[in-house]
């Protein structure tokens, strides 16, 4: 089945730096891939659609300025979390679909840490 | 607006035991409808999806769910629940059509009982 990959899986940084997160699809092309983030036993939460070639659609209430994201290409989206402070600490979950309508394929998720 | 309700934070079944875990979509028409499980600190693995026909689907690991129209209703069904079987559960729902977003419950935890 398709594959989606994310780097790294794990990072920790600290406040005021700002770390970026890949989500690859690694066996077929993503015009759109999606942001989730997922608080410590919580549900994903979509943060922002990523679109190849276009800006981002962000949902309500998350700061665009803060979570940037770039879609260079279509096997790659990039997170990244500008002037990360402690909440912004949490899970960070990227999916692509592989066709239209149908189900999406998740990347393994990548723990953030921010001291 | 698509929604997800799983009414279940945490469930507790003995080993061996049946389970079931609920959710109801709402939905202004009959959306794509996902089980997902995870595990702690991992990401999100597919039990099965409904799209359209035979309203009992089956998964992976033994698990199956009913799609229920005039319920609203997608529940995740197990006969005989396995100790490796407790994770984090998500119901989630997608729209039908261009590359549309997810949306998930906000999750059933399962514990699992010598």
């Amino acid at each position: 089945g398709a594959v989606v990959s994310q780097h790294p899986s794990r990072v920790i940084c600290k406040s005021g730096t700002s770390v970026k997160i890949e989500c690859r699809s690694l066996d077929f092309q993503a015009t759109t891939m999606f942001w989730y983030r997922q608080f410590p036993k919580q549900s994903l939460m979509l943060m922002a659609t990523s679109n190849e070639g276009s800006k981002a659609t962000y949902e309500q209430g998350v700061e665009k300025d803060k979570f940037l994201i770039n879609h260079a290409s279509l096997t790659l989206s990039t997170l990244t979390v500008t002037s990360a402070h402690p909440e912004d600490s949490s899970f960070y979950i990227c999916s692509a679909p592989t066709s239209v309508g149908v189900e999406q394929y998740f990347g393994p998720g990548t723990r953030l840490t921010v001291t | 607006a698509q929604s997800v309700t799983q009414p279940d934070i945490h469930i507790t079944v003995s080993e061996g035991a049946s389970l079931e875990l609920r959710c109801n979509y709402s939905y202004g028409a009959t959306p794509y409808l996902f089980w997902y499980v995870q595990s702690p600190g991992q990401g999100l693995q597919l039990l099965l999806k409904y799209f359209s026909g035979d309203t009992l689907v089956q998964g992976i690991k033994g698990f199956e769910a009913e799609f229920k129209r005039s319920q609203s209703s997608f529940n995740l069904r197990k006969p005989s629940v396995h100790w490796s079987d407790a994770a984090e559960y998500f119901c989630a729902v997608g729209p039908r059509g261009n590359n549309n977003d997810m949306r998930f419950g906000a999750g059933t935890r399962l514990t699992v009982k010598p």
